[in-house]
């Protein structure tokens, strides 16, 4: 079945810094999306990606959608306390999902 | 917009009960809804995939006569655990999506208790 890799597994940075994260799948993608989790709660959609080699900002936020259709990557700028959270990401057709990355944000 | 409404958020009971949760989109209508399980500290796992009309179509290892989904409005899901025992207790979330390759928006989730 499809492989769908997640890392960092956690990061624990300081307020201010910026973040990277990463996804590599097994097969193609459609579509990538990412999501960020807070405890107790269900996922919000961040940000999603239609085209291979798109690039999409929301607020500090900025993903893109590898050449290869196999991979995604996450950064956070200027990270501050709120960002706090497990992001995951997850894509079509399969609709799973990364194994996430907790993040952490010493203020 | 793209709202989904899950219901109950909290449910407590003995073991051997039915418990039905639900899921609704709000402001869209949903052709397709997915349910997924999650344990502490891990990720979403997928548990099956219903599409309105037609009969879900189940992750490998999931059981469909213990969870039973309904999905009979472009805007209701619903997922019943049947005969819940203790092993059954964890966190389920269900989400809705509008048309193929659209994002899917997820709901608040349940945290099933089984005592």
């Amino acid at each position: 079945g499809q492989q769908l890799n997640q890392s960092p597994q956690s990061m624990f940075i300081q307020e201010g810094e910026d973040v990277s994260m990463n996804c590599t799948s097994s097969s193609i993608f459609n579509t990538w999306l990412w999501y960020k989790q807070d405890p107790g709660e269900g996922p919000v959609l961040l940000i999603a990606l239609y085209k291979a080699g798109e690039l999409t900002s929301n607020g500090r936020l900025t993903a893109q959608f590898g050449i290869t259709r196999k991979d995604s990557f996450l950064n956070i700028s200027a990270s501050i306390p709120s960002d706090v959270g497990i992001y995951f990401c997850a894509g079509h057709p399969s609709m799973r999902f990364g194994a996430g990355t907790r993040l952490t944000v010493k203020p | 917009g793209a709202v989904v409404s899950q219901h109950p958020s909290r449910v407590i009971c003995k073991s051997g009960t039915s418990v039905k949760i639900e899921c609704r989109s709000l402001d869209f209508q949903a052709t397709t809804m997915f349910w997924y399980r999650q344990f502490p500290k891990q990720s979403l796992m997928l548990m099956a995939t219903s599409n309105e009309g037609s009969k879900a179509t189940y992750e490998q290892g999931v059981e469909k006569d213990k969870f039973l989904i309904n999905h009979a409005s472009l805007t209701l899901s619903t997922l019943t655990v049947t005969s819940a025992h203790p092993e059954d207790s964890s966190f389920y979330i269900c989400s809705a999506q509008g048309y193929s390759n659209q994002p899917q928006h997820f709901g608040d989730g349940t945290r099933l208790s089984i005592l």
